[in-house]
This record gives C-alpha cells, sequence and structure tokens, in this order.
C-alpha cells in the first residue's frame, strides 16, 4: 500500500520568497514520486518526477524537489516565487514496478501575496 | 495544452440519470485513465485502459463503467446518479503502463447533479 501525506492544505508566500511545499510518502516497495500542478479551471499538469536516477530532480518553472529515502520525503522548492506560481499542487506515489494505481495526496493551495 | 480532450466540458443533469463523458488520449498513447475529484473525497483512480482492455481498477462504483475503443477513445458512463457524484471526472492518457511514464491530463468534464 502507498500514501502520500501534504503538510499544510494551504501555504502562503510573498512574492520573492521562498516556496516550500512539503509531501511524505508511506510506501511498502520503491516508489515513483511526482508533482503536479492545478491551476484555476485546468487539468493537472505534471511539475517533476522522480524515478530513481539523481535524488534532487529539476521541473518546469523553476521548481525542483529532493527526494530522501531516510526521511520519506520529496518536499517541492521554489526560490523566488512568483504571482503566476499561485495554484493548488499535487504529490503523487506510485510503485516503480507493476501497473499499480498513481495515489494523489490531498493537495497544498499556494497563495503569493504581491 | 497537454493533448487530451475531454467533452463535455460542463454537464449540469438530475439524479437518477445516465450521463457519458468522453476522453480522447494524446496521438500515440494507448493507455487511458479516469479520476474523480471532489472536495470531500479529493483526486480518486477510478479505472485504466490500455489499448482496449481494462488494466486496472480503483475505486469505481458498480453504477460507473468505462471502455476504450479501437481509436483509442474512452467513454465513462455514470449510471443512477446521485448528488454526491458531483465532481470534476478527469481523463489522463500515457504511452504504455510503465509505472515511471507520465500521465497527461485533460481540462476535465465538471458534473453536476441536482
Amino acid at each position: 500500500a502507498q500514501s502520500v501525506t501534504q503538510l499544510g492544505s494551504h501555504v502562503s508566500v510573498s512574492e520573492g520568497a521562498l516556496v516550500l511545499l512539503r509531501c511524505n510518502y508511506s510506501s511498502s516497495v520503491p516508489p515513483y514520486l511526482f508533482w503536479y500542478v492545478q491551476y484555476p479551471n485546468q487539468g493537472l499538469q505534471l511539475l517533476l518526477k522522480y524515478t530513481s536516477a539523481a535524488t534532487l530532480v529539476k521541473g518546469i518553472n523553476g521548481f525542483e524537489a529532493e527526494f530522501k529515502k531516510s526521511e520519506t520525503s520529496f518536499h517541492l522548492t521554489k526560490p523566488s516565487a512568483h504571482m503566476s506560481d499561485a495554484a493548488e499542487y499535487f504529490c503523487a506515489v506510485r510503485p516503480n514496478f507493476g501497473n499499480e494505481k498513481l495515489t494523489f495526496g490531498t493537495g497544498t493551495r499556494l497563495t503569493i501575496i504581491p | 495544452d497537454s493533448g487530451v480532450t475531454q467533452t463535455p466540458k460542463h454537464l449540469i443533469t438530475a439524479t437518477g440519470q445516465r450521463v457519458t463523458l468522453r476522453c480522447s488520449p494524446r496521438s500515440g498513447d494507448l493507455s487511458v485513465y479516469w479520476y474523480q475529484q471532489s472536495l470531500d473525497q479529493g483526486l480518486q483512480f477510478l479505472i485504466q485502459y490500455y489499448n482496449g482492455e481494462e488494466r486496472a481498477k480503483g475505486n469505481i462504483l458498480e453504477r460507473f463503467s468505462a471502455q476504450q475503443f479501437p481509436d483509442l477513445h474512452s467513454e465513462l458512463n455514470l449510471s443512477s446518479l446521485e448528488l454526491g457524484d458531483s465532481a470534476l471526472y478527469f481523463c489522463a492518457s500515457s504511452t504504455r503502463t510503465s509505472a515511471a511514464d507520465t500521465q497527461y491530463f485533460g481540462p476535465g468534464t465538471r458534473l453536476t447533479v441536482l
């Protein structure tokens, strides 16, 4: 069984400040991990994914995430927030073999303060 | 634009009715996934098809069914609708069924049951 926990359903940061969105996973087998972003009235868009290569993963729009096995974490960061980053962010986990389902966290709504 | 199209964009219907949601995957993608997004349940995987065959089932109610046609488009049928079925329904597609494959999401169909 696998699951992800996203700490903080709402996060607010000032424009230009560091963005840190937290994701902890639970998986009985080595996982693949994903971050998706959902803008209002749109579908989900992949930001980045960890698939057992480099533990520091760089994604689109300046986001990156680091896979830390010892902490079972895959936190999403961006050095400097932009107004266009306001959206809902979902962390997701999937076992790294077979055809198991993608399991999503409950999401974190990011608000950018001008 | 992910390349995944969903119709209709909005659907309003009454309890007890039946509706069909349609999804066209990205060109070349063989896998289609259906998800339900609601405020109380979050993003839930419903079902997956690969090249016309059912490959995985999630939290899909017996009142719901899906199929994937030879041209690879997919339809999700929802019957005996209840108020609680009101949600956003997303379709996603991927190239194959590998756990590392990125799932590309469509814009969703918003279903309102009155």
